[in-house]
């Protein structure tokens, strides 16, 4: 079975310029998260999609990031624009339902550096 | 609003030991609580899954125990590997399936 996918690995931007990463769940799984992990800190969610719907969107800085989850599949995440503290490895992941027995799969991340 | 800390933050160990790492939180009112592992430039990895009615879960080498109403979790390690190297992390499942994660120990098993 294939994992989590996402897209680029690394970036690296100045402050004010723009970034979508992208992220491709596991086949069939209907829920999708995408998490901001600063270094040394755990993961914080930014948004919880459930097919193509939002779930909970309360921890995403608005005014500068967007998400979408056209067709409840893939997913971009878009940060306009950058600023010095959005620094940090975004990870999605992906269950099979919203529910409490279900296991999150995280992709690999994508390191985002703003200088 | 549910925070979750995790005790040492960073722990190293020889080879062969047996070690406990802890994971505590301030509201009680969870679905489960998980334990991850992330290895460098990796993503997570899920280990153990503890369901709230549940007091502990078994994989391996791992044993994850989980007492709610006091707020504590642990993770116990025996006989640690080099291979076992990485960063843990808890997790707890609150009311909106949503996880809240801790900040992690790092651990090394040296040779």
């Amino acid at each position: 079975e294939a994992g989590v996918a996402q897209s680029p690995r690394y970036k690296i931007i100045e402050k004010r310029q723009s970034v979508a990463f992208w992220c491709n769940p596991i086949s069939g799984h209907a829920t999708l998260y995408w998490y901001q992990q600063i270094l040394g800190q755990g993961p914080k969610l930014l948004i919880q999609f459930q097919n193509n719907g939002v779930v909970d969107d309360s921890q995403l800085p608005k005014d500068r990031f967007s998400a979408e989850r056209l067709k409840g599949v893939d997913s971009t995440l878009k940060i306009q624009p950058a600023k010095l503290e959005d620094s940090a490895v975004y990870l999605c992941a992906s269950s099979f339902f919203l529910s409490s027995t279900d296991t999150q799969y995280f992709g690999p991340g994508t390191r985002l550096t703003v200088l | 609003k549910q925070e979750v800390t995790q005790i040492p933050a960073a722990l190293s160990v020889p080879e062969g030991e047996n070690l406990v790492l802890n994971c505590s939180f301030t509201d009680s009112a969870i679905y489960n609580l998980q334990w991850f592992r992330q290895d460098p430039g990796k993503g997570l990895t899920s280990l153990l899954l503890i369901q709230s009615s549940q007091r502990e879960q078994t994989s391996g080498r791992l044993n994850a125990s989980l007492d709610k109403s006091s707020g504590r979790s642990t993770l116990y390690i025996a006989a640690s590997q080099p291979g076992d190297s990485a960063t843990y992390l808890c997790a707890v499942c609150g009311s909106a399936r949503q996880l809240t994660f801790g900040s992690g120990t790092q651990l090394t098993v040296l040779p």
